[in-house]
């Protein structure tokens, strides 16, 4: 009875570097959320995406940034051209339809050195 | 421009006495509050949540007080115990909690001493 599952837990890349992040969701949750969480700050929503489809990515970077969720296989947030401000905790979240239904996964923390 | 504040970053207590972790919001569009505790290292996990049609709402040694004149929530946790120690962060939507995203503050470490 697996949650939301995330990997990798730790990420390191260099600058200008690509990095994918993975989110696999609860069984039964079709909803995926990603959000940031730099040092000292809380969680920043960053998309909510709905099997093959985006459904909020106000929060998303314009450049840079984007997420997936196919219709086989987990959520995937790409970040392309790494830079050290990219270094963060991001989470994702799954939910079904039902309020308060969030559960986070443990994170990925990106370090870009 | 923080609509979800958590002014105290920090909390200590002692055992067993009552914590109160306090949050103010801005944006009167919001219809439903939660509370998410989160160890380090982990994820967030969700705690205990409100809407705004209710202004308490209790689900063991934890309960949620809103008052939407004032635009503040509180969580009390009686009695603490030292494994309740770690961040508490405030979150808010604007859509009843089911969709979309949610509004956090940036946390209050909660310490319960022994």
């Amino acid at each position: 009875n697996a949650g939301v599952m995330q990997n990798p837990r730790h990420l390191v890349r260099r600058r200008g570097q690509e990095a994918r992040l993975r989110c696999s969701p609860m069984k039964g949750h079709s909803h995926v959320y990603w959000y940031r969480q730099l040092p000292e700050e809380g969680l920043k929503f960053m998309v909510y995406l709905q099997k093959e489809n985006i459904i909020d990515e106000s929060g998303m970077p314009k450049e840079r940034f984007s997420a997936e969720f196919p219709k086989e296989g987990p959520s995937i947030l790409r970040i392309q051209q790494v830079v050290r401000g990219d270094s963060a905790a991001y989470f994702c979240a799954s939910s079904p339809q039902a309020p308060g239904g969030y559960t986070f996964g443990s994170g990925t923390r990106l370090t870009v050195v | 421009d923080q609509q979800v504040k958590q002014n105290s970053p920090s909390l200590s207590v002692q055992e067993g006495r009552i914590s109160i972790l306090n949050c103010d919001y801005t944006n009167s569009m919001f219809d439903y509050f939660l509370w998410y505790k989160k160890y380090p290292a982990e994820g967030p996990t969700f705690l205990i949540s409100i809407s705004s049609i209710k202004d308490k709402n209790e689900d063991g040694r934890f309960t949620v007080f809103l008052n939407k004149s004032a635009k503040h929530l509180s969580l009390h946790i009686v009695p603490s115990q030292p494994g309740d120690s770690a961040v508490y962060f405030c979150a808010a939507s604007a859509r009843g909690g089911s969709q979309g995203n949610l509004i956090f503050g940036k946390g209050t470490k909660l310490s319960v001493k022994p």
